[in-house]
């Protein structure tokens, strides 16, 4: 079986550009997860969905943050503009649904802003 | 709300023997509660979980961890650690009410040859 896909793995911008990310969940799984982790730090929930509805974006910093999941199956997580405070690996996960099913994750990007 | 804290940042063992990873968890409901591993470059792998079964949970590669609610602990054990048990260890917290992940800070596991 599949595992969850992530592109690209490593990226490097300036500070005030912009960046996008994609991940593609195991198939059949409804729930998708996007988390940050900042170096020393565990993984922090940005945005969850179902299918293709947001769940929760209470974490998500929504004035330069997006994600969408537009057919309930790739998503894509846009930075715009960057700041330097946003280096960190995103990690993409998905569960067969959103009731305590475990969670199976990418191989993150790293993202450092200069 | 949930919360985890690994006792220890980073822990160094010889190969052969034995590895402990401390783990107390705060919940208000019952909890769920992983542990997870991370190697360098690689996405994060389950290695075992407790749902209100038993106690004493097996995981994958050797891993064991018990629940004790008297103590709220969820501490990792492996009788034998192996060079490639080196990585980023995470306890994981979740309860019933909305079934988030909090992770906690981390332990590095470091094996000496």
């Amino acid at each position: 079986e599949a595992g969850v896909a992530q592109s690209p793995r490593y990226k490097i911008i300036e500070k005030r550009q912009s960046v996008a990310f994609w991940c593609n969940p195991i198939s059949g799984h409804a729930t998708l997860y996007w988390y940050q982790q900042i170096l020393g730090q565990g993984p922090k929930l940005l945005i969850q969905f179902q299918n293709n509805g947001v769940v929760d974006d209470s974490q998500l910093p929504k004035d330069r943050f997006s994600a969408e999941r537009l057919k309930g199956v790739d998503s894509t997580l846009k930075i715009q503009p960057a700041k330097l405070e946003d280096s960190a690996v995103y990690l993409c996960a998905s569960s067969l649904g959103p009731g305590g099913e475990t969670q199976y994750f990418g191989p993150g990007t790293r993202l450092l802003v200069l | 709300a949930q919360s985890v804290t690994q006792l220890d940042s980073h822990v160094s063992v010889s190969e052969g023997t034995p590895v402990l990873l401390r783990c107390n968890y705060s919940s208000s409901y019952s909890p769920s509660l992983f542990w997870y591993v991370q190697h360098p470059n690689k996405g994060l792998q389950l290695l075992l979980k407790y749902t209100s079964a038993a106690t004493l949970v097996k995981g994958i590669n050797g891993f064991e961890a018990e629940f004790k609610k008297s103590e709220t602990s969820f501490h990792l054990t492996k009788p034998s650690a192996h060079m490639s048990d080196a990585a980023e260890y995470f306890c994981v917290v979740s309860d019933y009410v909305d079934y988030k992940l909090s992770f906690g800070a981390g332990t590095t596991v470091t094996v000496r040859a």
